[in-house]
């Protein structure tokens, strides 16, 4: 089956331009995860979707990142005014969820290469 | 607070070695799950294991093994006889059960596996 995919797979732009990264989940996979993972260093939290519902905004790092997700699917980020200390790779997850128990593992796309020149 | 450490930030071993890659976490939640993920150099992170917080057996997969132990938090992970492919960083991850569903990771340990 497909896995997790994400688009663009790079992306440059200029500082100040806006950007938009698509993540299209596993089938089925009610949650859904942005983290941001700068050049040699580990993932760093961004937002998580349960459904179409961001629980968890707590890791989005200034209001010019924002994200939704519609239909259960496919989600987007959006960074508004890039500024070069965006440059890095934006992974998307996604996995199944039980509320009441269990936890299922995360499964990765293969991210999205932001540079801002 | 919820917090997983990975003080080894890289190692170098030479091939047909065994190495044992530390996690510690803390979390005051009593159910949980941790999580060892590997992130070759084409960059895509791959699942190895999950571990709930009642399961302290450990586990053998192949050259692979982990060790829980509850009483020191800690979830180490060990390669035996170690080969040039398993050269990657390494993720532990934990998930608690109280408040939302977020992952948080340790900052990877980097494995170099020398021919």
């Amino acid at each position: 089956g497909a896995g997790v995919s994400q688009s663009p797979s790079n992306k440059v732009t200029e500082k100040g331009k806006d950007v938009e990264l698509r993540c299209d989940p596993i089938s089925g996979h009610t949650a859904l995860y942005w983290y941001r993972q700068r050049l040699g260093q580990g993932l760093e939290f961004l937002i998580y979707f349960q459904g179409n519902s961001a629980p968890d905004k707590s890791g989005l790092p200034s209001d010019r990142f924002s994200a939704e997700r519609t239909g259960e699917s496919v989600s987007t980020l959006t960074i508004q005014r890039t500024q070069q200390e965006d440059s890095a790779v934006y992974l998307c997850a996604s996995s199944l969820v039980f509320l009441t128990s269990g936890s299922h593992e995360q499964f990765f796309g293969p991210g999205t290469r932001l540079t801002v020149l | 607070a919820q917090k997983v450490t990975q003080a080894q930030t890289e190692i170098s071993v030479v091939e047909k070695e065994d190495v044992t890659l530390d996690c510690v976490y803390e979390t005051r939640d009593t159910t949980y799950y941790l999580f060892w993920y590997k992130q070759p150099p084409s960059g895509e992170l791959v699942f190895l294991i999950r571990r709930n917080s009642f399961d302290e057996q450990n586990e053998i997969s192949g050259r692979y093994s982990w060790n829980f132990q509850k009483s020191t938090s800690s979830f180490n992970f060990t390669i035996t006889a170690s080969q040039v492919v398993d050269s990657a960083v390494y993720f532990c991850a934990l998930r608690t059960t109280s408040g939302t569903y977020k992952y948080i990771f340790g900052t990877g340990t980097r494995l170099k596996v020398l021919a």
